[in-house]
């Protein structure tokens, strides 16, 4: 257990929408960071969060919006979800946000878009 | 550029064989950190082990064992004596202090262990 904790676990739903998926962040990290796990395009980062403040941006398309809260929970809304959407999720965390800290990362959100 | 290259994409193993992940990449920084994470069944990432360029030693942690050539712009990852339960995707990444602190991962290359 990385102790980075995201939900839900699993998420079915329709082109069109909107979803919003949640993360905390492991007990005194302050950086968090958004990657997605498709077949096609494998693991691309897409946001890095520190302390509620956008630190660095991926390839995060335009319908993809974050934020970090001042709790540090982060969370990552899609919306006008098209089938290509379908992917995992990974949130991950560190103490800094340095690339030479490990980022640990959550069990995902498996996102279904039907 | 930033890029990681695994070039195996899929690996069979019997039990108690040894095997080697490779994985190559390619950065014009000369301070970068290289890590391997592990993706079993179940989903999760979990981190393996970390290296930083200037850190070309060795390591050994079990029946894990990873080489890091900064000649050759590789860092593989040795199994001796695999298990069943070792059966998973294998991820190379990279990270750079001139690109920020994203992971530009390698493409996963699928272990599997046959008992």
């Amino acid at each position: 257990d990385s102790g980075v904790t995201q939900t839900p676990k699993h998420l079915i739903t329709a082109t069109g929408q909107r979803v919003t998926l949640r993360c905390s962040p492991r007990s005194g990290d302050l950086s968090v960071y958004w990657y997605q796990q498709s077949l096609d395009q494998g693991l691309q980062f897409l946001i890095q969060y520190y302390n509620g403040e956008e630190r660095a941006k991926g390839n995060i398309l335009e319908r993809f919006s974050a934020q970090q809260f001042p709790d540090l929970h982060s969370e990552l809304n899609l919306s006008s979800l098209e089938l290509g959407d379908s992917a995992l999720y990974f949130c991950a965390s560190n103490r800094a946000g340095a690339p030479q800290e490990t980022q640990y990362f959550g069990p995902g959100t498996r996102l279904l878009v039907l | 550029a930033q890029k990681v290259t695994q070039a195996q994409t899929e690996i069979s193993v019997v039990e108690k064989e040894d095997v080697t992940l490779d994985c190559v990449y390619e950065t014009r920084d000369t301070t970068y950190y290289l890590f391997w994470y592990k993706q079993p069944p179940s989903g999760e990432l979990v981190f393996l082990i970390r290296r930083n360029s200037f850190d070309e030693q060795n390591e050994i942690s079990g029946r894990y064992s990873w080489n890091f050539q900064k000649s050759t712009s590789s860092f593989n990852f040795t199994i001796t004596a695999s298990q069943v339960v070792d059966s998973a995707v294998y991820f190379c990444a990279l990270s750079e202090e001139e690109y920020g602190n994203k992971l530009v991962f390698g493409a996963g290359t699928i272990l599997r262990v046959k008992s």
